[in-house]
């Protein structure tokens, strides 16, 4: 099955700084890709997303990058503030089982005032 | 709309117990998932929901029981509780599998003694 890793486990930034999280999937076959955020004593909440079909997508502070070939996508995000503290979760699914996605390990971001 | 609702929010079971889990959504959505999460691990995937009357495993299925007999209702039985199934459990919903945006809802922290 697919196997996703995530990295790194821990990310600590001053505020204004950009912070890079990043993902490697296994299964070629795989294109879809959320990204989630987690707050404390919250469930995930979707932040970004990509397809197979795109290499970067912004909205915002936030952006994802996919490299299709290297199987691994990655979530920047620029000028940082404190309530983008939180547990950010990569995932990823396929068409051909569509009932399932795997999640990465989750990664908690702490940005410093 | 309330989006998706978990309830109870916390729950204390002593081994061999049993419980249901409840979830609701009231978005329409046809596909409905329960995943736990543990702690430094990502949310692994219980069973799912592709609609009213389909139910099938998902990564970590053992000890536990699912049925969907209505598009908004999707509750998770533990059959006999474990200090393994010691977790928190989250239900989310989407509009058809998972690659679409999952809507989680906030969780239900269950101990087992």
């Amino acid at each position: 099955g697919e196997n996703v890793e995530q990295h790194p486990s821990t990310l600590s930034v001053q505020e204004g700084d950009s912070a890079v999280i990043k993902c490697t999937y296994s299964d070629s076959a795989s294109n879809y890709f959320p990204w989630y955020k987690q707050e404390l004593g919250k469930g995930p909440q979707l932040i970004i997303d990509i397809r197979s079909n795109v290499g970067e997508k912004k909205d915002q502070r936030i952006a994802v990058t996919l490299n299709k070939t290297a199987k691994h996508f990655s979530l920047h995000i620029t000028e940082t503030q404190p309530e983008d503290s939180a547990v950010y979760f990569c995932a990823a699914s396929k068409n051909t089982n569509a009932g399932k996605s795997t999640f990465g390990d989750g990664t908690t971001l702490t940005v410093k005032p | 709309n309330a989006g998706v609702t978990q309830t109870p929010k916390f729950q204390v079971l002593k081994t061999g117990q049993s419980m249901t889990l409840q979830c609701a959504q009231d978005m329409n959505h046809e596909y409905m998932s329960w995943y736990r999460q543990d702690p430094g691990m990502g949310l692994r995937l219980i069973h799912y929901s592709v609609g009213a009357g389909i139910t099938d495993q998902g990564e970590v299925p053992n000890g536990y029981n699912v049925s969907r007999s209505t598009t908004e209702d999707f509750p998770l039985r533990l059959l006999s509780a474990a200090p393994s199934q010691t977790s928190v459990y989250f239900c989310a919903s989407s509009l058809s599998g998972t690659l679409y945006e999952q809507y989680f809802g906030p969780g239900t922290r269950l101990t087992v003694t």
